[in-house]
């Protein structure tokens, strides 16, 4: 229903190596935010990127990067794994029009779930 | 930093019975969103409200912002064990373009049959 796919599925690393995670938004959605889930917590807004630009950020260290494609895909970077970076990071798109603040659904992919050894 | 306490943190109830799950906050959010999410899902949007005082309802689920704006609650009537699953709050802030938002920290709910 949702439309968001995030690939891949599952992912194994080891500390100190770097990963990226894709994401393709929802057809006719040209916003994407990341998110980091830790096992039995809550999602923790990671940034938003609007128009291929980083639209707001939350506290993660610079390690943690985004790009955001032409297409409204967007890929998510993390250099220097540590083994706390290990968790579900989710993809969500949203329609956002100009600079008006509003609260358009968010329509999150499955996730990706990262450990890190 | 604005914080999202949700309580109880986990909470196993028989078919048939009400519950109540809260969200918390010291802050003012410009809007409160409730998701289910079941494992290995993304959340799934289930309400959202923004008035405070605001009450709306989705079928047996009853969903109201305090008036203030810092607090939520979620009412479910007869649960029923698909009512299962990990349900997220998340309060949003608004900024330049979409909110950028807060979630809870989450109830683990079980509907035992």
């Amino acid at each position: 229903e949702t439309g968001v796919t995030q690939s891949p599925t599952h992912l194994i690393k080891t500390r100190g190596q770097q990963v990226t995670l894709r994401c393709s938004s929802q057809s006719g959605h040209n916003t994407v935010s990341w998110y980091q889930q830790a096992l039995g917590q809550g999602p923790q807004f990671i940034f938003q990127y609007y128009r291929e630009e980083e639209n707001g950020r939350g506290n993660f260290p610079p390690r943690f990067s985004g790009l955001q494609f032409p297409n409204y895909s967007s890929e998510l970077n993390v250099n220097a794994l540590e083994l706390d970076d290990s968790a579900l990071y989710l993809c969500a798109s949203s329609r956002q029009e100009g600079t008006r603040t509003t609260n358009e659904k968010l329509f999150f992919g499955s996730g990706t779930q990262l450990s890190v050894l | 930093t604005q914080l999202l306490e949700q309580s109880p943190q986990f909470l196993s109830i028989q078919e048939g019975e009400n519950l109540t799950v809260y969200c918390n906050s010291s802050s003012v959010f410009s809007s409160l969103q409730w998701y289910r999410q079941e494992p290995g899902e993304g959340p799934v949007l289930l309400v959202t409200v923004v008035t405070g005082g605001e009450v709306k309802k989705l079928k047996r689920l009853t969903f109201q912002f305090g008036d203030a704006r810092k607090d939520s609650s979620l009412h479910i009537t007869a649960a029923q064990p698909g009512d299962t699953g990990l349900y997220l709050c998340a309060g949003g802030i608004s900024n330049f373009g979409n909110e950028k938002l807060t979630f809870g920290t989450g109830t683990r709910l079980t509907i035992i049959p």
